[in-house]
C-alpha cells in the first residue's frame, strides 16, 4: 500500500498519560500536515511541514502538543498530559511539492482519553 | 478569518437521483478548493481538486464547480448510488499550506 499510513488506529488512554501517534507520508511527498477531527465537525489544521521544518502550528497546538519530521519522512505527534478535552481523531496528510498540491489522507488515529 | 459553511447538514435521497451539495466560504482569496468523502470512522478521501484558476472540475458522475467572486462551490453528483452514502467535506487552502474545512454533508443514499 502506496497511501498515507498511521498508527495506531485507536487509542485508548487514561487523563494524564502521555501518548504519541505516528505518520507515515507517500514517500515522495515533502510536505506533511496534521489535523484533529472532533464528531460532527470537519478537520482543523494542526501544524505542517515542509521536508523536516515545521513552518506553521495553529493556536489549536498548545504547549502540550509537540510533533517532530525528524529526517523528512514520517512525522510523530505527541501529546503529554492528556485531557478529556484531546479525545478526537487525528488525522495526517501529505502532499507533493507545490503549495497547491492535492492532499491526501491517512486513516487517521481516534484517541479516547478516559 | 476563512470561514467555510456547507449545506445542507444532511440529505436523504433515493437511489438514481441526481443531487447538488454546497459549499461557501467567505474570503475570496484561496489558491485551491479539494472535496473530500469521509466514511463513517475513517480517515477522508480526495474527490476533486479545483484550482482557483480553474471553473470547474469533473470526474465520473462528480462535478464540482468554483465560483471564487461569489465565495461559492458546489458538487453535483449524478445518478446517485447507496455506495455514494458518506459525508462530504469541501476545504478551502488559504495562505498556500493551511486547508481550512467545511462542517460536512451527510448524504445517504436509500435502496
Amino acid at each position: 500500500d502506496t497511501g498515507v499510513s498511521q498508527d495506531p488506529r485507536h487509542k485508548i488512554t487514561k487523563r494524564g498519560q502521555n501518548v504519541t501517534f505516528r505518520c507515515d507520508p507517500i514517500s515522495e511527498h515533502n510536505r506533511l500536515y496534521w489535523y484533529r477531527q472532533t464528531l460532527g465537525q470537519g478537520p482543523e489544521f494542526l501544524t505542517y511541514f515542509q521536508n523536516e521544518a515545521q513552518l506553521e502550528k495553529s493556536r489549536l497546538l498548545s504547549d502540550r502538543f509537540s510533533a517532530e519530521r525528524p529526517k523528512g519522512s514520517f512525522s510523530t505527534l505527541e501529546i503529554q498530559r492528556t485531557e478529556q478535552g484531546d479525545s478526537a481523531m487525528y488525522l495526517c496528510a501529505s502532499s507533493l511539492g507545490q503549495a497547491r498540491g492535492e492532499q491526501f489522507f491517512g486513516p487517521g488515529t481516534r484517541l479516547t482519553v478516559l | 478569518k476563512q470561514e467555510v459553511t456547507q449545506i445542507p447538514a444532511a440529505l436523504s435521497v433515493p437511489e438514481g437521483e441526481n443531487l447538488v451539495l454546497n459549499c461557501s466560504f467567505t474570503d475570496s482569496a484561496i489558491y485551491n478548493l479539494q472535496w473530500f468523502r469521509q466514511d463513517p470512522g475513517k480517515g477522508l478521501t480526495s474527490l476533486l481538486l479545483i484550482q482557483s484558476s480553474q471553473r470547474e472540475q469533473t470526474s465520473g458522475r462528480l462535478n464540482a464547480s468554483l465560483d471564487k467572486s461569489s465565495g461559492r462551490s458546489t458538487l453535483y453528483i449524478a445518478a446517485s448510488q447507496p455506495g455514494d452514502s458518506a459525508t462530504y467535506l469541501c476545504a478551502v487552502l488559504v495562505d498556500g499550506q493551511n486547508f481550512v474545512f467545511g462542517p460536512g454533508t451527510r448524504l445517504s443514499v436509500l435502496p
